[in-house]
């Protein structure tokens, strides 16, 4: 079954530190890749995504992600936090297929500290 | 600003009673996908459509409907409402094409009482 997993479900940074949210995916044929972001009361918003090409990508508000096929894995990553990157954050993948096209995550909400 | 809009932003109701979620999508976008949030959770698939059909079903209730209509706007119906209803509910929409990402709308925030 195709899913995505993000094993943590809270993750604490100090601010000025690098900062990553972790995901990994398992589904048949490419993945297409994404991350979003959801401040409190507000829907999600797009951060960055995967579709082929190089396997860093570079997104929205200085995050990045790294997709690593052997490792099925699509972290993101920011070199400095600050403190209004907490939020929740959630990886999703959409299939090639018919029916049911985007998987999300359970979310990881995190919290930079002053 | 996501470019799909819902309404209302905000509703509270009664048990048992029936409400009407509206969902228009970006200019272009032929899906729509409905989800639910409840209490910062995660989110729960709904539903799909796509260009006036069902595409998709998920976890969604026999209590709730939904539809796409010709101008592409989504309505999602919850009936007999229950406490545990009381969720964020979001709308979204995507072209189908190039492996497009989802546009979230700021969602509806029902509670019920």
């Amino acid at each position: 079954a195709q899913s995505v997993a993000q094993p943590e479900d809270q993750v604490n940074v100090a601010e000025g530190n690098p900062l990553t949210v972790k995901c990994t995916y398992s589904v048949s044929g490419n993945p297409y890749l994404f991350w979003y972001v959801q401040y409190p009361n507000r829907g999600l918003q797009f951060l960055l995504k995967y579709i082929t090409g190089d396997n860093l990508v570079k997104g929205s508000y200085g995050f990045e992600a790294e997709f690593n096929k052997s490792q099925t894995s699509f972290h993101l990553k920011k070199p400095s936090a600050l403190v209004s990157d907490s939020a929740l954050y959630f990886c999703a993948v959409r299939l090639d297929n018919y029916g049911q096209n985007f998987v999300f995550g359970p979310g990881t909400r995190l919290s930079v500290l002053p | 600003d996501s470019g799909v809009t819902q309404t209302p932003k905000h509703l509270i109701t009664a048990t048992g009673q029936r409400v009407t979620l509206r969902c228009s999508p970006r200019s272009g976008d032929l899906s729509v996908y409905w989800y639910q949030q409840s209490l910062d959770q995660g989110l729960q698939f709904l539903i799909q459509y796509y260009n006036g059909e069902e595409r998709a079903k998920g976890n969604i209730l026999e209590r709730f409907s939904a539809q796409q209509f010709p101008d592409l706007h989504s309505e999602l119906n919850l009936s007999s409402l229950e406490l545990g209803d009381s969720a964020l509910y979001f709308c979204a929409s995507s072209v189908d094409w190039d492996h497009g990402e989802l546009f979230f709308g700021e969602g509806s925030r029902l509670t019920v009482l």
